[in-house]
């Protein structure tokens, strides 16, 4: 299994909507990350955990809350979220340098 | 800090022709470079990877060559197919931490 799924694929909600994004591999990696991807640019990193630990938060706003519930899961939580946060939102698992991303959740905030 | 850059947004090339696609960076402490495809709707791709010990490498119908002297690396894609039209993203790869390119839209004319 070298993929990594992501749930779900299109999301909208609204500003004052709580929600969450999944992630899950089964690769045996044991870093994993999310990355944020407006149209027409490149991924920006947003937080990576290594071990289950968060070693990473590249100044994300409060309201994107990440979570590692164990080594093969990764959530998003998303709360009171602006119309400007509406994006592609990438996982990815790394392992010895090479960095498997998933599908990618679409969303929309109205 | 490091920073990723390529020349040219948008690239369209005849079906069958060869492609390049460059990539210029600075301040690299450690030259470890992927190439990364996306597919509309997707998530990134990896394609092939250098490191700073290469100035060259070569997959199927791929070559990556790195130039550390000028900071600067190229994707040359042989016999353009269809399959190829995508955006391409060069990446610096620091200890599992990677940073984006600008990415290149690549279309190719049947």
């Amino acid at each position: 299994d070298t993929e990594v799924t992501q749930t779900p694929k299109h999301l909208v909600m609204g500003m004052t909507n709580k929600k969450s994004l999944k992630c899950e591999q089964h690769m045996g990696h044991r870093a994993m990350y999310w990355y944020k991807q407006k149209a027409k640019k490149p991924p920006e990193l947003m937080f990576v955990y290594s071990y289950e630990k968060l070693s990473i938060n590249e100044s994300v706003p409060s309201r994107f809350s990440p979570e590692c519930p164990n080594s093969s899961l990764l959530n998003l939580h998303l709360h009171a979220l602006q119309p400007e946060d509406s994006a592609l939102y990438l996982c990815a698992s790394a392992q010895d340098g090479e960095l498997f991303f998933g599908e990618g959740s679409r969303l929309t905030v109205l | 800090g490091e920073s990723v850059g390529l020349h040219l947004p948008t690239l369209s090339v005849q079906e069958g022709d060869n492609s390049i696609i460059n990539c210029a960076y600075s301040n690299s402490a450690s030259d470890y470079f992927i190439w990364y495809k996306q597919e509309s709707g997707k998530g990134p791709q990896f394609i092939i990877d250098i490191r700073s010990n290469m100035d060259k490498r070569q997959g199927q119908r791929v070559t990556v060559l790195l130039n550390k002297t000028v900071k600067h690396l190229s994707l040359q894609i042989a016999a353009t197919q269809p399959g190829d039209s995508a955006v391409y993203f060069c990446a610096h790869n620091a200890g599992n931490m990677l940073t984006f390119g600008g990415g290149t839209r690549l279309m190719v004319k049947p």
